[in-house]
């Protein structure tokens, strides 16, 4: 069955702090892509990244970067040096062959100043 | 601004009511998803749309149903309403079919409260 793991419910660090989001998931399909969004205290969900399973290059945007490793079956997420306009709740997500997303259950992350 | 829109922001209504919600898509996107977000159930995919056709059915109540038009706009439609069915609902959109390889640009959410 497919699942998305963020095991971290919550983490606060203090700005310009590096930060690592876990993300772990379970799929029988070779094929599949994996998303990040990022939805901030106003609500909306914002699109952050997708990534295919034949794709396993680390991708970097700025102060983000992405580790997709399919050993680990992880794609974990990491904002390097902090603003306070970081801090959201981040979903992770699989599509896969059920033709629909799976998402985790969010990691709330607070960058204090 | 991701160009999806969503009518209304809020909508406070009582238990056994029935309510419509509505969503436009993105500009020459063909699909339409709906997902409920509770906090007990998390982010939840309901129902996809494509074309004017239902493309894929997630955790969908039967007193729940969706549709979208000849102008590409969905409606969902919540009946009976229950307690629990209290919850952010958004509607998303994409270009293609198959939403792996296309993007999912979200719209605001409507926020339904049932007392």
């Amino acid at each position: 069955a497919q699942k998305v793991t963020q095991a971290q419910t919550e983490i606060s660090v203090v700005e310009k702090e590096d930060v690592t989001l876990d993300c772990v998931y379970e799929t029988r399909d070779t094929t599949y892509y994996l998303f990040w969004y990022k939805q901030p205290p106003s609500g909306e969900l914002v699109f952050l990244i997708r990534r295919n399973s034949f794709d396993e290059q680390n991708e970097i945007s700025g102060r983000y970067s992405w580790n997709f490793q399919k050993s680990t079956s992880s794609f974990n997420f990491t904002i390097t040096a902090s603003q306070v306009v970081d801090s959201a709740v981040y979903f992770c997500a699989l599509f896969d062959s059920n033709y629909q997303l799976i998402w985790g259950a969010g990691t709330k992350l607070i960058i204090k100043p | 601004d991701s160009g999806v829109t969503q009518t209304p922001k809020h909508l406070i209504t009582a238990t056994g009511q029935r309510v419509t919600l509505r969503c436009s898509p993105r500009s020459g996107d063909l699909s339409v998803y709906w997902y409920q977000q509770s906090l007990d159930q998390g982010l939840q995919f309901l129902i996809q749309y494509y074309n004017g056709e239902e493309r894929a059915k997630g955790n969908i109540l039967e007193r729940f149903s969706a549709q979208q038009f000849p102008d590409l706009h969905s409606e969902l439609n919540l009946s009976s309403l229950e307690l629990g069915d209290s919850a952010l609902y958004f509607c998303a959109s994409s270009v293609g079919r198959t939403s792996g390889r296309d993007t999912q640009y979200f719209g605001p959410g409507t926020r339904l409260t049932v007392l």
